[in-house]
């Protein structure tokens, strides 16, 4: 079974640019969660999506959106980049989020610095 | 609000037993779960506990107080390539079935020779 990929896997972009992230999820997860990886604040929840839904948001500005298409596919978007979005960026796919011991499998992760 | 803390860094030997203690403040909590990260690499499940008391897997052991709002992760037998971070997560469920991890910041441990 394939893990959860994630493109590109490296990304140098400037001050004010926007930026897309791709997630693919295991075959037969529909829940896609996104977090931010910084060495100073740690891992951060951004958002989940289940079912092309969004369910959950962390504190993140409005710059940070997604979305996920009908084959659980998501998307991850950061507009009017600024130097402290530099980070990794992570992925991560479950079943479906109702299950007690509903495990979290990670994706490699997209580095993005910001220039 | 949501608060987890863990010990920064930790050192041991090889073939030692080491515990990595969690502590946590949060609401809507539905399980705990232990990843380990090595640098450079995405996180990998190690671990999880909802109800109270110790989950053994191989070497590694989780244990949980609910009232106490703690966690901690036994390694026993360490190897070198236990050398890596490792992070306490609270799983946050909502109404809607939503769900959330909210991670601590991360124990360093260095395994020495």
């Amino acid at each position: 079974k394939a893990g959860v990929t994630q493109t590109p896997r490296y990304l140098i972009k400037t001050r004010g640019q926007q930026v897309t992230l791709s997630c693919s999820p295991i075959s037969g997860h529909r829940s896609v969660s996104w977090y931010q990886q910084t060495p100073g604040q740690g891992l951060q929840f951004l958002f989940e999506y289940f079912s092309e839904t969004q369910r959950n948001k962390g504190n993140f500005p409005g710059r940070f959106s997604g979305r996920q298409f009908s084959n659980s596919r998501s998307e991850m978007n950061v507009s009017t980049l600024e130097l402290g979005d530099s980070a990794l960026y992570l992925c991560a796919s479950s079943l479906s989020g109702r299950r007690v011991d509903n495990e979290q499998f990670f994706g490699p992760g997209t580095r993005l610095t910001v220039l | 609000g949501q608060n987890i803390d863990q010990p920064t860094e930790m050192t041991a030997t090889e073939g030692a037993i080491v515990q990595i203690n969690c502590t946590y403040q949060t609401s809507g909590f539905n399980g705990l779960f232990w990843y380990q990260q090595h640098a450079g690499e995405a996180p990998t499940f190690l671990s999880y506990n909802v109800l109270d008391g110790l989950e053994e897997k191989g070497r590694f052991s989780s244990f949980l107080s609910r009232s106490k709002g703690y966690s901690y992760l036994l390694l026993k037998e360490l190897q070198m390539k236990d050398s890596a971070s490792y992070l306490c997560a609270v799983r946050v469920t909502r109404d809607n079935y939503g769900q959330n991890f909210v991670f601590g910041p991360g124990t360093r441990l260095s395994v020495l020779p």
